[in-house]
């Protein structure tokens, strides 16, 4: 019965270098969305997924930032040419079919030094 | 634009005491409305959720109270515990198959005991 399962836990890429952040969704969720916590602030939403879809990506940054939920396989958040002001935590939650409760993974901190 | 405002931003409270965290939202499509609990190093866990057919649910200690009117709801501590001390987080969402929460910025509640 194992829940959201995000890896690496911790992560740290110097500027410029790709970072790639996975999320397992619970067993049985198929809808899948990404956050970011900055220090001291609240979790801002980044994308929503589903299976091979992306529903909304209203709150990804418009360069170096991309999201897959593929077929098989986790979902993956994709930083290309990571700037200091990515370092934060990012946290993926998923939901049964019909929404309503998300359940977050440990989060994924990133470290851009 | 911030959807969901929630308040204080930080809280402390003597053990047996009553912590009070309030949110207000802005969109009246809003029909579905969690609270997290999120420990240091950790992701955000669910603590509690109710919809505005509702005024008021409790579960153990914590009782949500629903104003649909004023749009604006809060999360009730009784007997707060040392244990309790972690960042609370509201949030809020619409139906229409996506069910993305909105958070508000958090209140790092402090027990002492």
């Amino acid at each position: 019965n194992a829940g959201v399962m995000q890896n690496p836990r911790h992560l740290v890429r110097r500027r410029g270098q790709e970072a790639r952040l996975r999320c397992s969704p619970m067993k049985g969720h198929s809808h899948v969305y990404w956050y970011r916590q900055l220090p001291e602030e609240g979790l801002k939403f980044m994308v929503y997924l589903q299976k091979e879809n992306i529903i909304d990506e209203s709150g990804m940054p418009k360069e170096r930032f991309s999201a897959e939920f593929p077929k098989e396989g986790p979902s993956i958040l994709r930083i290309q040419q990571v700037v200091r002001g990515d370092s934060a935590a990012y946290f993926c939650a998923s939901s049964g079919p019909r929404g309503t409760e998300a359940f977050f993974g440990q989060g994924t901190r990133l470290t851009v030094v | 634009q911030q959807q969901v405002k929630q308040s204080p931003q930080s809280l402390i409270v003597q053990k047996g005491g009553i912590s009070i965290i309030n949110c207000a939202y802005e969109n009246t499509a809003f029909d579905y409305f969690p609270w997290y609990q999120q420990f240091p190093g950790k992701g955000p866990a669910l603590l509690i959720a109710i919809r505005p057919d509702v005024s008021e649910k409790k579960e153990g200690r914590f009782t949500i109270s629903f104003n649909k009117s004023a749009k604006q709801f809060s999360l009730h501590i009784m007997d707060s515990q040392p244990g309790d001390s972690a960042t609370y987080f509201c949030a809020a969402s619409e139906p229409g198959g996506s069910y993305i929460p909105t958070f508000g910025r958090g209140t790092s509640l402090i027990v002492h005991p």
